[in-house]
């Protein structure tokens, strides 16, 4: 079944210790993005990848590190969680066409991550 | 900066009426998605809209997109109570390192019996 795999759906942690949220897809997508979900703010863009090797910041980067070593995974990661990133975090992932800077197939969301610092 | 609206943010309407969600966005762009998300869950794709006057349907809803105007309509006919969702509409932003998606704040749409 094609999907993209987030782990863990629940966290809670405390201010300061380190955190990774994994986040696999097998639909050999190039493009893979992090997203917050907060009430009254959407989806917000934390991170995206255009290939392997290949990052870049979103709209609301701090805080927050990502890698892409692999095409399958995209792992976000809080070196030193504050109570602000208490949110719904989403992993997502698409095709990109033949252009160098755009796609065009719409994204496949993960499950989500509910992250909770305390 | 894009930005991207949404309105309603909130449309309680009666099983059998027919509603029109509206997303307007403040710079060109030609490509627009339409997302829908249930309580507790994650966005499931609804429309992709690729050009100035796009329209598609799927069942009770029907996408369409102006890009002149900036505008995308997401029409609801003869609603029913499976429609109940939060919807969301997404533009894309082009830049020269990778495109970009913003989001609009969603519409929380609750179909009454």
């Amino acid at each position: 079944e094609a999907q993209v795999t987030q782990n863990p759906r629940y966290l809670i942690t405390v201010t300061g210790k380190k955190l990774t949220v994994t986040c696999s897809q097998n639909m050999n997508h190039e493009y893979m993005s992090w997203y917050r979900q907060d009430p009254g703010l959407g989806l917000r863009q934390i991170y995206y990848s255009m290939n392997v090797e290949v990052t870049d910041k979103g709209d609301v980067p701090e805080g927050y590190k990502v890698s892409r070593k692999e095409k399958r995974n995209f792992p976000l990661i809080l070196e030193s969680p504050s109570p602000n990133q208490t949110s719904l975090y989403f992993c997502a992932s698409s095709f990109r066409d033949g252009r160098l800077s755009s796609y065009n197939s719409p994204l496949h969301f993960g499950n989500g991550t509910r992250l909770t610092v305390t | 900066e894009l930005k991207v609206e949404q309105n309603p943010l909130f449309l309680s309407m009666q099983e059998g009426k027919n509603y029109t969600i509206y997303c307007n966005y403040s710079t060109t762009s030609d490509r627009l998605y339409w997302y829908r998300q249930d309580p507790g869950k994650s966005l499931e794709s609804l429309f992709v809209l690729l050009s100035n006057g796009a329209v598609k349907q799927e069942g009770r809803l029907m996408a369409s997109l102006d890009t002149k105007a900036r505008l995308s309509t997401l029409h609801i006919t003869a609603a029913v109570h499976d429609l109940s969702a939060t919807y969301f509409c997404a533009v894309d932003r082009p830049e020269t390192s990778g495109s970009r998606l913003t989001f609009g704040e969603g519409t929380q749409l609750t179909v009454n019996p």
